[in-house]
C-alpha cells in the first residue's frame, strides 16, 4: 500500500510558538493531500484540502491565517500552526490521495500529537 | 448536511466470533465507501473500500453495500483481540471535490479473549 510519513510525531511547545508539520508521500506522488484534526474520543475533522501548486481549500471555521498550508511538491505538504495556543493542542493527521480505478483512496500518515503549554 | 452515522458502541464480541459493523449515509449520490481501522492513539488505517452493490471480501473482512438502503457494513470473521479498535466508516459524497471523505464517528470494537 501507499506509505505516508509525518514529522514530527510529537511536539510540545510553549504558547505563542509556531509549529511546522511535514507530510510526505514516500512511494507515490500526491497531487492532493488532506489535513485533519482529531480531539480525544472524537472523529476526524477535515481542516483543509491541499493541492500541489495552488492554494489550499479550507473548511468552514478553519482559520487560514492560523493554519498555513503549503504543498510545494508532489510529495510534500506542510501545515504550520501559527502562534499556537493551548486550544490548538490536538492530534493532526495528514492523508494523501491515491488514484485507484473507481475509488480514489486516502492513505493516512501516522499523525502528529501537538501539545501547547 | 451530508452525514455518516455509526453506532458508537462499544461492540463486544468473543474471540472467534463474527463482528458486524454498520454504517448509514444520507447522501444518496455517494459513490465510494471506505472502512478504516484506528487503534487508540494512532492514525486511521485503510481496511478496504467498496463502490458496487453487494459484497466484497478481503481475507477475514467483508464489506457489504446496499445503495438503495444507503447502508454499508463491515463483517470481521474469526475476530481476534488484535481487531479491537475503532472502525471508521467514510463516504465520498457526491459533488465533493478531490474525493474528500465524510467520516462517521466510529464504532469501538472490543474482542474478548
Amino acid at each position: 500500500g501507499a506509505v505516508v510519513s509525518q514529522h514530527p510525531s510529537r511536539v510540545i511547545c510553549k504558547s505563542g510558538t509556531s509549529v511546522k508539520i511535514e507530510c510526505r508521500s514516500l512511494d507515490f506522488q500526491a497531487t492532493t493531500m488532506f489535513w485533519y484534526r482529531q480531539f480525544p474520543k472524537q472523529s476526524l475533522m477535515l481542516m483543509a484540502t491541499s493541492n500541489e501548486g495552488s492554494k489550499a481549500t479550507y473548511e468552514q471555521g478553519v482559520e487560514k491565517d492560523k493554519f498555513l498550508i503549503n504543498h510545494a511538491s508532489l510529495t510534500l505538504s506542510t501545515l504550520t500552526v501559527a502562534s499556537a495556543h493551548p486550544e490548538d493542542s490536538s492530534f493532526y493527521i495528514c492523508s494523501a490521495e491515491v488514484a485507484s480505478g473507481m475509488a480514489d483512496t486516502q492513505y493516512f500518515g501516522p499523525g502528529t500529537r501537538l501539545t501547547v503549554l | 448536511q451530508k452525514e455518516v452515522e455509526q453506532n458508537s458502541g462499544p461492540l463486544s464480541v468473543p474471540e472467534g466470533a463474527i463482528a458486524s459493523l454498520n454504517c448509514t449515509y444520507s447522501d444518496r449520490g455517494s459513490q465510494s465507501f471506505f472502512w478504516y481501522r484506528q487503534y487508540s492513539g494512532k492514525s486511521p488505517e485503510l481496511i478496504m473500500f467498496i463502490y458496487s452493490n453487494g459484497d466484497k471480501e478481503d481475507g477475514r473482512f467483508t464489506a457489504q453495500l446496499n445503495k438503495a438502503s444507503q447502508y454499508v457494513s463491515l463483517l470481521i470473521r474469526d475476530s481476534q483481540p488484535s481487531d479491537s479498535a475503532t472502525y471508521l466508516c467514510a463516504v465520498n459524497p457526491s459533488g465533493a471535490g478531490s474525493y474528500q471523505l465524510t467520516f462517521g464517528k466510529g464504532t469501538k470494537l472490543s474482542v474478548i479473549p
